[in-house]
Order: C-alpha cells, then sequence, then structure tokens
C-alpha cells in the first residue's frame, strides 16, 4: 500500500512570499489533516477535511493560511503571505474516518522563512 | 483547552534496559491513545495505539492505559540504539471527528 504522499520536500522562500504543499493520501483514506512542527514540538492541527469537506479549522490562521481538497483526494496548503514564523516542518495524514483508527503521515515539507 | 503531557525528558537509558515513557491526558472524552516515533528529521511512524484500560503488547512495545487516572505510558523492553528517537503521545478525542491532540514528544536516547 503507497503511504501519504507530499511534495515538495524542502522550500526556502522570502517572508510576506507565497507558498503552496501538496499532499495525496492513502488511497481510501476519507480524512486528511494537516499538521505544523514547529521544532522541538508534537504537530499541531492546522484543518482537517472528511472527504471534500472541512470537519476543524480551528486553528488555521485563516488571514494567511488556506487549503483545499477538491474530489475528496488531493489537497493543496497554501501560505500567503509567509511569515518568519511559518518556518516550521508541514505534516500532511490521512486515515479511514473511523473510530480508533490511526492516522499515516507523510514525510512532511521542511519550510524555511528568510 | 484539551492537552497531553508527556514527561519532559530527555531520558537516557542504556542499551539493553526498559524504556518507560509517560502521558497524561486532560480530555475524559479521549477514547483513544497513539504513540508515534519520530526520528531527527523524519515523520512521525505509528508504533501502536490503545483504547482499552489495561496492557497491549507488540513485540518488545508495550502500551498501558488507566482511564480513571487520566495516563498513558509506553515500556520499551531490551531497548536497542535504534530506538533513540522522540517519541509522541497523542490522543483522540471523544465525537466524531477523531482529532488527535498531540504531547511535545519525549527524547529517548539509547546508549550502547
Amino acid at each position: 500500500e503507497a503511504g501519504v504522499a507530499q511534495s515538495p520536500r524542502y522550500k526556502i522562500i522570502e517572508k510576506r512570499q507565497s507558498v503552496a504543499f501538496w499532499c495525496n493520501p492513502i488511497s481510501g483514506h476519507a480524512t486528511l489533516y494537516w499538521y505544523q512542527q514547529i521544532l522541538g514540538q508534537g504537530p499541531k492541527l492546522l484543518i482537517q477535511f472528511q472527504n471534500n469537506g472541512v470537519v476543524d479549522d480551528s486553528q488555521l490562521p485563516k488571514d494567511r493560511f488556506s487549503a483545499e481538497r477538491l474530489k475528496g483526494v488531493d489537497s493543496t496548503l497554501k501560505i500567503q503571505p509567509a511569515k518568519l514564523e511559518d518556518s516550521a516542518v508541514y505534516l500532511c495524514a490521512s486515515s479511514p474516518g473511523t473510530a480508533n483508527q490511526p492516522q499515516h503521515f507523510g514525510d512532511g515539507t521542511r519550510l524555511s522563512i528568510l | 483547552q484539551k492537552e497531553v503531557e508527556q514527561n519532559s525528558g530527555p531520558l537516557s537509558v542504556p542499551e539493553g534496559a526498559i524504556a518507560s515513557l509517560n502521558c497524561t491526558y486532560s480530555d475524559r472524552g479521549s477514547q483513544s491513545f497513539f504513540w508515534y516515533r519520530q526520528y531527527s528529521g523524519k515523520s512521525p511512524e505509528l508504533i501502536m495505539f490503545i483504547y482499552s484500560n489495561g496492557d497491549k503488547e507488540d513485540g518488545r512495545f508495550t502500551a498501558q492505559l488507566n482511564k480513571a487516572s487520566q495516563y498513558v505510558s509506553l515500556l520499551i523492553r531490551d531497548s536497542q540504539p535504534s530506538d533513540s528517537a522522540t517519541y509522541l503521545c497523542a490522543g483522540n478525542s471523544g465525537g466524531s471527528n477523531y482529532k488527535l491532540t498531540f504531547g511535545k514528544g519525549t527524547l529517548l536516547t539509547v546508549n550502547p
């Protein structure tokens, strides 16, 4: 079974620029998550999709972050404009979306803001 | 604010010893708990999960859950240098959205 695919693996941009990340979940997984992981901390949920609908985006800074999951499969996360504090690893995870099922993570995108 | 707290670490144990990683949670509605291992520069990798009170064993790993005390632990027997990593504890909130709340992680070093 193919895992969660993410791209790019690394991205370096200057502050106030924009950036986008892509995620392809495990086939058949209804739920997709985007996390932000700052060095030394656990992952923080940014947004959760169930199929192509948003379930939870309470911690998404909506003035600069946006995400979509068209057709209920792939997803993109965008930051515009980026700030220095956005430097982090952005992780995508997916799960079947049923009780007690684990989330499986992609390799993440390491974002550095100069 | 629903929180998951992990013992601060870092934790250092000699090769062959038992490593004990602990986690407490504030949300009594949490139904299941997950332990992830994260090597430096890598993404979290699921080790095991538990949702019933008691112990669950998988090879060298044993997860323990005590819902009355809101306490979860992970024991690693016969620790190996390859077990050196950050261990993340996560709790699944109650309700239908199965949202995970992660602790900050505990860095484990196994010394040869």
